[in-house]
This record gives C-alpha cells, structure tokens and sequence, in this order.
C-alpha cells in the first residue's frame, strides 16, 4: 500500500512533442505528491508539486495533473526539448511519517531533436 | 553557495572496510534524510532526522548507522561494507513547518564496493 507505481519505464518523444508520464498510488494517507527532475550524476530536483485537493497545477511547460477517485497523477511537459532529456521520479509523502517520500521507479526521458 | 553539500562524491573501498559520508545543508532546514538509490535507479529512505532526533529508520542493516551532531549535519556511517552496499548515496533536507516540505537533494556519493 506504500508503493507508488510509476510508467513507462523509458520514453522517447520528438522535439517539440507532449512528454506524459503516469503515476498510481494506493495509499489514500498520501498528501503530497511532488516530481522531480534528475540528470546523470546529480541529485534529484524537485520539479513541481501538488496537494490533493487540487485538480491541476501548472508551472510554464510543466503541468501536474490530479485525480484523486481514480488515484493517479501524471506529469506532461509540453514543447519537450532535448534539455528535457533526464529521469524523472514521482512520488508522494504522507503527513504523519516525518516526511518520508516515497519514490515510483522512474522514466527515463529521451527528447529527440 | 551550495544547498546541500556532500563529501566525498566517489568512494571506492574494498569489502569488510568501514567508511563515512558526510552531509550539510545550509538551508536552516530541521530535518535531514539519507536515501539510497540503486543500479536501476530506484530511490529509497534510509533515515531521517529532525533536530537532531531521528524519526526515521527504515529496514536498514545495522552496519548502517547516522549521526547528526547538529541541524545541519548528517553523516552516514557504514561498517564492514558488502557489494550490496553499491549504490548512490543522497542526502536532502526540508524545513517541517509549513505546508509543503520540499526536500532538496545533495549531489550523491557514489559508492563502489569491490
């Protein structure tokens, strides 16, 4: 119940394209549900975030977008770039466990030029 | 001007050596975390701290054992090392007041057991 299952494992889009990587979880506890962004050999960074009582969050050409009946949340990056090519991880936290993340498996992100 | 700042970045070492890693943020946060992440890149909580206090301590092996001397300091200690303790080694940190709790990750310490 404390996984966070994440697809696809890898992606390779067109430049320019919609990347759109999935997420399910379930674990209702879950209050906060972050991306984050991770290139080789450096650590990862978060990207964009969102709380459960919010449907859509929206930060330039990265979107989250929520659905808590369904328990699934997915990232799109519009207009992917090759600068875009990295892996990305979701992952949720509850409130009641110090802070714990935890992690989906990842995608690794290939932006054709 | 780094965030979180970890040392070393590389640590090769032979099986059955005990070794440290250390970590500090100077953020201001008050809780600390270490996180393993595997050759398939899969990241998972080790341990957390919160003002010193640890709070977390998932199912780690006892040779694995953190300490933190203050906020901004978390080192991981790791005895008699096996080749199953190869992996990238992250430290992050997030202040626990307010809504969000953002971690922010280190750079990683890679480390090779032969």
């Amino acid at each position: 119940q404390q996984q966070v299952k994440q697809s696809p494992q890898s992606l390779i889009v067109q430049k320019g394209g919609i990347s759109i990587i999935n997420c399910a979880y379930e674990n209702t506890a879950f209050d906060y549900f972050p991306w984050y962004q991770q290139f080789p050999g450096k650590g990862p960074a978060l990207l964009i975030a969102i709380r459960p009582d919010v449907s859509e969050k929206k930060e330039g050409r990265f979107t989250i977008s929520f659905n808590k009946s369904a328990k699934q949340f997915s990232l799109h990056i519009m207009d992917s770039q090759p600068g875009d090519s990295a892996t990305y991880f979701c992952a949720a936290r509850t409130y009641n466990q110090g802070g714990k993340l935890i992690f989906g498996q990842g995608t690794e992100l290939s932006v054709k030029p | 001007d780094t965030a979180v700042s970890q040392t070393p970045k590389y640590l090769v070492t032979q099986m059955g050596n005990d070794k440290s890693i250390k970590c500090e943020q100077n953020l201001g946060h008050d809780t600390m975390y270490w996180y393993k992440q595997d050759s398939k890149k899969f990241l998972k909580i080790m341990f957390s701290y919160n003002n010193k206090e640890l709070i977390i301590n998932e199912t780690v092996p006892n040779r694995f054992s953190p300490k933190s001397p203050d906020k901004a300091h978390l080192n991981l200690h790791i005895n008699s090392l096996e080749l199953g303790d190869s992996a990238v080694y992250f430290c992050a940190s997030s202040q626990t007041s307010g809504l969000l709790y953002e971690q922010y990750f280190g750079p990683g310490t890679r480390l090779t057991v032969t």
